[in-house]
């Protein structure tokens, strides 16, 4: 088995500063994702990363840089904080092989408030 | 873009009842995911099907690609279930993006 580890898990920032997510995993997965989530709604994907310095925008990005510096690691940048903003953000990974099983593992996210 | 319906929205069960939930895709999808997200936020891979059904105590899932839906079958509800179950569709043949529905909100009471 492995583990997905987000930090911080709370992040308190101020309006328009720059604030980073961390996330690793021991799986060795190819691919890692980062999906953000609002209050009672579903998850929205940021950026994806199917290998080392790879990175695929998601539906969300703007607003948001990544870095997969390495196989394990995968961070966020929120670039400008927005003020009240309130969400969770989560960091999955999968084995990624493109042509096979894709199951998606996540870790228990981020909390990030902005004052 | 992808979109991923999910219904309901919410639905209430009581111990012992079961209910299925539905996921419909606007486009096609190689596979499906259902997760369940409990109180404390974390999420949980209940079932990844590519075709068929798969099945896991009380929980059975059934993936239609063709006919572009998914469902979740709830049997013999227990308190423990409660919590937002979402379904995700893909990745795409070659692709690696994953989408997800906006989930359904269980709750199963006594």
């Amino acid at each position: 088995g492995g583990i997905i580890t987000q930090t911080p898990k709370f992040l308190i920032g101020q309006e328009g500063q720059k604030l980073t997510l961390k996330c690793q995993q021991n799986f060795n997965h190819d691919t890692m994702y980062w999906y953000r989530q609002d209050s009672g709604k579903g998850l929205r994907l940021i950026y994806y990363s199917i290998t080392e310095n790879d990175l695929q925008k998601g539906d969300l990005s703007e607003g948001y840089d990544a870095s997969r510096e390495k196989k394990s690691s995968f961070s966020l940048t929120v670039t400008s904080a927005q003020k009240n903003e309130m969400a969770v953000f989560l960091c999955a990974s999968s084995i990624g092989t493109g042509g096979g099983q894709n199951t998606l593992y996540f870790g228990a996210g981020t909390r990030l408030s902005v004052l | 873009g992808d979109q991923v319906e999910q219904s309901p929205s919410a639905l209430s069960l009581h111990e012992g009842t079961s209910s299925a939930l539905r996921c419909n895709f606007t486009t096609t999808t190689r596979s499906v995911q259902w997760f369940r997200q409990n109180s404390r936020g974390s999420l949980i891979n209940l079932f990844y099907l590519a075709s068929g059904t798969k099945e896991n105590g009380r929980l059975k899932s059934a993936f239609d690609s063709k006919e572009l839906y998914s469902t979740l079958h709830i049997r013999d509800a227990q308190l423990e279930d409660s919590g937002t179950y979402f379904c995700a569709a893909g990745p795409r043949t070659g692709g690696y993006k994953v989408v997800f529905g906006s989930g359904t909100r269980l709750l199963v009471s006594p």
